[in-house]
């Protein structure tokens, strides 16, 4: 089935810096990628949709600013939480869908293996 | 936002016995999808079921869909400790991002 790899998969960082999560489809084209966050024992929520070539779809309550989202081609999305504080610590897991069977409807999503952010 | 709301939140049974988890949504549907989260790991689809489609069975999974009561059920036959996970389910609407519900902790003691 199709891959998509999520890097890192874990870390740690001091308050005030930034950290870059990436998303690779890996045997399949993406133009559309989710990113969500999930805080313990709870479900995912959905923070943002992220486009290839163009801008991202932030959920309501989501800084732009704050998780700056990049699609520069079609396997690859990054997540970057610029500033990080404490409360920005979570896991935070990206999606992709397969493109050859559309980018929205009628399929299953492939999740990436997630990232644990820790923000001291 | 989320829209379905599973439950239990959490079930604990024995090996071999079998467990049901239940889905409730909102709104109208294109298919609704049944994914497992081992902890601290990303999802893994189980099984999706069109809105026309009434029961789907993959292995020992068994999923129900009744769209009149907007709800869907996700049966687990003789569970085996491997089976401890947290399921949830998520609806797609055809042209939005899935929403996933709150999901259901499974234990399964040997």
């Amino acid at each position: 089935g199709a891959v998509v790899s999520q890097h890192p998969s874990r870390v740690i960082c001091k308050s005030g810096t930034s950290v870059k999560i990436e998303c690779r489809s890996l045997d399949f084209q993406a133009t559309t990628m989710f990113w969500y966050r999930q805080f313990p024992k709870q479900s995912l929520m959905l923070m943002a949709t992220s486009n290839e070539g163009s801008k991202a779809t932030y959920e309501q309550g989501v800084e732009k600013d704050k998780f700056l989202i990049n699609h520069a081609s079609l396997t690859l999305s990054t997540l970057t939480v610029t500033s990080a504080h404490p409360e920005d610590s979570s896991f935070y897991i990206c999606s992709a869908r397969d493109q050859g069977q559309g980018a929205w409807g009628g399929t299953e999503a492939f999740f990436g293996q997630g990232t644990r952010l820790t923000v001291v | 936002s989320q829209q379905g709301e599973e439950d239990p939140q959490a079930l604990s049974i024995q090996e071999g016995e079998n467990a049901t988890m239940n889905c409730s949504y909102k709104t109208s549907i294109n298919n609704l999808q049944w994914y497992r989260q081992n902890s601290g790991r990303g999802l893994v689809h189980l099984i999706l079921i069109r809105s026309n489609e009434r029961e789907k069975h993959s292995g020992r999974l068994r999923v129900t869909l009744d769209t009149s009561k907007k709800s869907s059920s996700l049966l687990i036959t003789a569970s085996r400790a491997a089976d401890t996970a947290s399921y949830f389910c998520a609806t797609d609407r055809g042209n939005t991002p899935l929403v996933f519900g709150k999901g259901t902790r499974l234990s399964v003691i040997a």
